[in-house]
């Protein structure tokens, strides 16, 4: 059963367009969230997390959103480049200790077209 | 070092073939965490480490599996008799945890370039 989900396998944009990404997650014990992003045959790379008790962070074009009650959370790049094309994991932990496990999605693949 | 290491970049190995796979994290980073990816890009816990310390193994094959952290030495994730459903990419993680000054380091654990096994 997954606990975090990400159901959109693939998602194209335009380059300087806004890109969404989405993820739901269904574990109440989660509460701290973290994207990141990997290149084929690379590992992921952290990009921007958010904590429970906030509703949003930002880092610099990297905007992550959170809806506790809907225990949804989405990512949004502005503007899109295509260097951002990439798959991007949505991933979970409880807590943000940094010892904790992180609970992954399957990815969705980001194509940004020049 | 400043990356997590990992050696082999692929690993093949017959059926029934032990496969051992190595991970050397950044200097200082306490903990180690190893993943496993399959075909579907779903990645799965399989143990972390504190130092050397088993930390948290709940997702780890209960048989055929093992892990250790020496000090001093690259850590390990050895499959004894590797069956087909092995065939994967296994990350190692590592990260660090405390507080710099006031401030609490964020979560972020750091991936290796994974080691692809192929077992035919």
């Amino acid at each position: 059963d997954q606990q975090v989900k990400q159901n959109s396998p693939s998602l194209s944009v335009q380059e300087g367009r806004i890109s969404i990404l989405n993820c739901d997650y269904t574990n109440s014990m989660f509460d701290y969230f973290l994207w990141y992003k990997k290149y084929p045959a690379e590992g992921p790379t952290f990009l921007i997390s958010i904590s429970s008790i906030k509703d949003k962070n930002e880092d610099g074009r990297f905007t992550v959103f959170l809806n506790k009650s809907a225990k949804h959370l989405s990512l949004h790049i502005v503007p899109s480049q295509p260097g951002d094309s990439a798959v991007y994991f949505c991933a979970a932990s409880r807590g943000s200790g940094g010892y904790q496990k992180v609970t992954f999605g399957i990815g969705t693949k980001l194509q940004v077209i020049p | 070092g400043e990356e997590v290491a990992q050696t082999p970049k692929h690993l093949v190995r017959g059926e029934g073939q032990k496969a051992k796979l190595y991970c050397a994290p950044i200097k200082g980073h306490s903990y180690v965490f190893w993943y496993q990816q399959v075909l579907k890009n779903e990645f799965k816990f399989l143990i972390s480490f504190q130092n050397e310390n088993v930390f948290d193994e709940t997702g780890m094959p209960k048989e055929r599996f093992s892990a250790k952290c020496l000090p001093n030495s690259p850590c390990s994730l050895e499959i004894q008799a590797t069956k087909l459903e092995d065939s994967a990419v296994y990350f190692c993680a590592s990260s660090q945890t405390g507080t710099s000054g006031r401030l609490w380091r964020r979560n972020e654990q750091f991936f290796g370039p994974g080691t692809r096994l192929t077992v035919l």
